[in-house]
């Protein structure tokens, strides 16, 4: 069964604070991406990455970077948490055409 | 401006009933569309994807259509249950969509009563 994991379903951090979302997958997929979510808002795309060290920004990349050294690992990192970065933040890799998506981490920075 | 649009509001319907939840677009060359279904605090799941060239696909009781002249999809539950109460997310990627980036809509919650 296809896999998709995050690191935590919840965390709670305080404002300047260096956070690190983990995701990895089980299906050899080369794609991924990291995406926000916040009601009214939808889902929206921060970063992808392509290929092992490759990356590209997505719609709203701002206060975030991104680190793929394993094809099955895509970090986030949050390099100074702010109160407007607290969302659902949600991983996905991407099979033939659909995507996959892990359960989500509620980041709540306080 | 580019846009995806799904309905805001909820969608109350009675069980046994045909729920029809509808995507727009505009701005937008999709090669393909997709429909979502995400249940409160987890990721979102995958159900039907639809091509451009196609105008109609079914998978059990769900049933999308894809009219590119109109620039919408429709997406139809039959016979709906209250398991199928969940936020449907329309999405679609721009051009060939060769990264698979896609772009989601806001999602409609259906709620199906018994």
């Amino acid at each position: 069964d296809v896999k998709v994991t995050q690191s935590s379903r919840y965390l709670v951090k305080r404002t300047g604070e260096k956070v690190f979302l983990e995701c990895v997958q089980d299906m050899d997929h080369e794609n991924m991406f990291w995406y926000r979510q916040d009601p009214g808002l939808g889902l929206r795309l921060i970063y992808f990455s392509y290929d092992v060290k490759m990356k590209e920004k997505g719609d709203i990349p701002e206060g975030y970077s991104v680190s793929r050294e394993k094809k099955e690992r895509f970090s986030l990192i949050l390099e100074s948490a702010s109160t407007n970065q607290t969302s659902m933040y949600l991983c996905a890799s991407i099979g033939l055409f659909e995507q996959f998506f892990g359960p989500g981490t509620r980041l709540t920075v306080l | 401006s580019q846009k995806i649009e799904q309905n805001s509001e909820a969608l109350n319907i009675q069980e046994g009933k045909t729920a029809t939840l509808t995507c727009n677009y505009t701005n937008y060359s999709p090669a393909y569309l997709q429909w979502y279904r995400q249940d409160p605090g987890r990721g979102p799941v995958f159900l039907l994807l639809i091509r451009e060239n196609e105008k109609e696909k079914r998978k059990e009781r769900l049933k999308v259509t894809f009219d590119t002249t109109l620039k919408q999809s429709l997406f139809h539950i039959t016979a709906s249950q209250p398991a199928d109460s969940a936020t449907y997310l329309c999405a679609l990627v721009n051009g060939s969509g060769n990264t698979g980036k896609l772009i989601f809509g806001q999602g409609t919650t259906l709620q199906v009563k018994p």
